[in-house]
């Protein structure tokens, strides 16, 4: 079957940075997505990686690794307003979007 | 740009009613929409995917005539929820893209918190 695996709860201090792990299994892939998601909100999309390496923008970065079915999403100079959901998505053969749960991230000053 | 607009933002009906949820692409053409289901502390769930002109696609365990989904046109689809129980309560989010290829990302709507009392 298929799936993606991410941490459920992660918690840093403000101005830190943190690292996001998203390891994925799936029939085929065609691109990885990162999104946001604030508590009683819709999610929105922060980044795209579809070939091996980091993709930068601004304070968030995604990298990818296709061989080992690994990505994550890395935040630098941490704020309070980045407490939010952290969700990973694979597109498979299809195009058919495949979502991880989820992880929590927690911000403390 | 990429604005996708969903309303109403929340929603509290009785029991056995039905409640119909608009979703709009303002500034693109949507060929697919899809439907996402989220229940508390828990990840999206398709529930359905809808392309312009034709029926809509339902996941597996999601009834299609509880669920009614119209894409009527490019730049609306509409959710209508028949009967409603309070098992249905719950976060509906309504997104959409405009190409099929893998670099297309979805944008979402801003979610309607359907209460069934």
């Amino acid at each position: 079957g298929q799936n993606i695996d991410q941490p459920t709860e992660m918690t840093a201090t403000e101005g830190a940075i943190v690292q996001i792990n998203c390891t994925y299994q799936t029939s085929g892939f065609n691109g990885l997505f990162w999104y946001q998601q604030h508590a009683g909100e819709a999610p929105t999309f922060l980044s795209y990686n579809v070939l091996d390496g980091l993709e930068e923008k601004g304070r968030f970065s995604s990298f990818l690794s296709r061989s080992k079915g690994y990505s994550y999403l890395l935040l630098k100079e941490l704020q309070m307003k980045d407490s939010a959901s952290y969700l990973c998505a694979v597109k498979d053969s299809n195009y058919q979007l495949i979502w991880g749960a989820g992880t929590k991230l927690i911000i403390k000053p | 740009g990429a604005v996708v607009s969903q309303h109403p933002s929340r929603v509290i009906c009785k029991s056995g009613t039905s409640v119909k949820i608009e979703c709009r692409s303002l500034d693109f053409q949507a060929t697919t929409m899809f439907w996402y289901r989220q229940f508390p502390k828990q990840s999206l769930m398709l529930m359905a995917t809808s392309n312009e002109g034709s029926k809509a696609t339902y996941e597996q365990g999601v009834e299609k005539d509880k669920f009614l989904i119209n894409h009527a046109s490019l730049t609306l689809s509409t959710l209508t929820v028949t009967s409603a129980h309070p098992e249905d309560s719950s976060f509906y989010i309504c997104s959409a893209t405009f190409g099929g290829g893998g670099n297309s990302p979805l944008h979402f709507g801003n979610g309607t918190r359907l209460t069934v009392t």
